[in-house]
């Protein structure tokens, strides 16, 4: 069975500061990772996804996620946050098969 | 514009009183899915469905009809809603999963059942 993990459940952060929100996952066959960002009262909105080829992905508004295989992980970062990014992430994962599997969020807030 | 609109925003009902929400894309996407949202939990798919009248349960489908009579439109339907059912509820939709292709979201719709 698949299962996402994001550990973090709040991750308070300064403004202009680096952010890392961690995402691991548990997958005895190929996935493929997304990461999603809704903002208050809105939908959610695709940020990177990572299919095959390079580990290192990039993303809308400089976020970036990095894909390790071994640590079977798929943390994003992004080296200096801004106010608009306070929202909530979430990790997912699909696999071969037909469904996408949501981890429980990440609530980033940034702090001015 | 390329959307997905769900309706109502927020609904407000008593326990065993029938509902629908509707979902509707206007992007010619051939999968479509319902979620719902709950603090601690995450997004939880209900349904799912690949095509016009191809329909398939996710991880909570208990207590949730669906229906793909037609490519745009995937309602939810709870025959007797219960308080547990109270959530915030997202359609999504996407080309198709064979390419991995992102979803796409509607704007929620917030549901309580009393």
């Amino acid at each position: 069975a698949q299962s996402v993990t994001q550990l973090d459940s709040q991750v308070p952060v300064f403004e202009e500061a680096p952010v890392e929100l961690r995402c691991n996952y548990s997958s005895s066959v190929s996935v493929y990772l997304f990461w999603y960002v809704q903002y208050p009262n809105q939908g959610l909105q695709l940020l990177l996804k990572y299919l095959s080829g390079s580990t290192l992905v990039k993303g809308i508004n400089g976020f970036e996620a990095e894909f390790n295989k071994s640590q079977t992980s798929f943390h994003l970062r992004k080296p200096s946050v801004h106010i608009s990014d306070t929202a909530e992430y979430f990790c997912a994962l699909k696999d071969t098969g037909n469904q996408f599997y949501f981890g429980t969020g990440t609530s980033l807030t940034v702090i001015p | 514009e390329a959307q997905v609109t769900q309706n109502p925003r927020y609904l407000i009902t008593v326990t065993g009183k029938k509902l629908t929400v509707t979902c509707s894309q206007n992007m010619n996407h051939e999968y479509m899915s319902w979620y719902r949202q709950d603090p601690g939990l995450g997004l939880r798919q209900i349904y799912y469905s690949m095509n016009v009248e191809v329909t398939d349960k996710g991880d909570v489908p208990e207590g949730y009809k669906v229906s793909r009579k037609e490519k745009r439109n995937f309602p939810l339907i709870l025959e007797s809603p219960s308080p547990n059912q109270t959530s915030l509820y997202f359609c999504a939709s996407s080309f198709g999963l064979a390419t991995n292709e992102k979803l796409f979201f509607g704007s929620g719709t917030q549901l309580s059942v009393l």
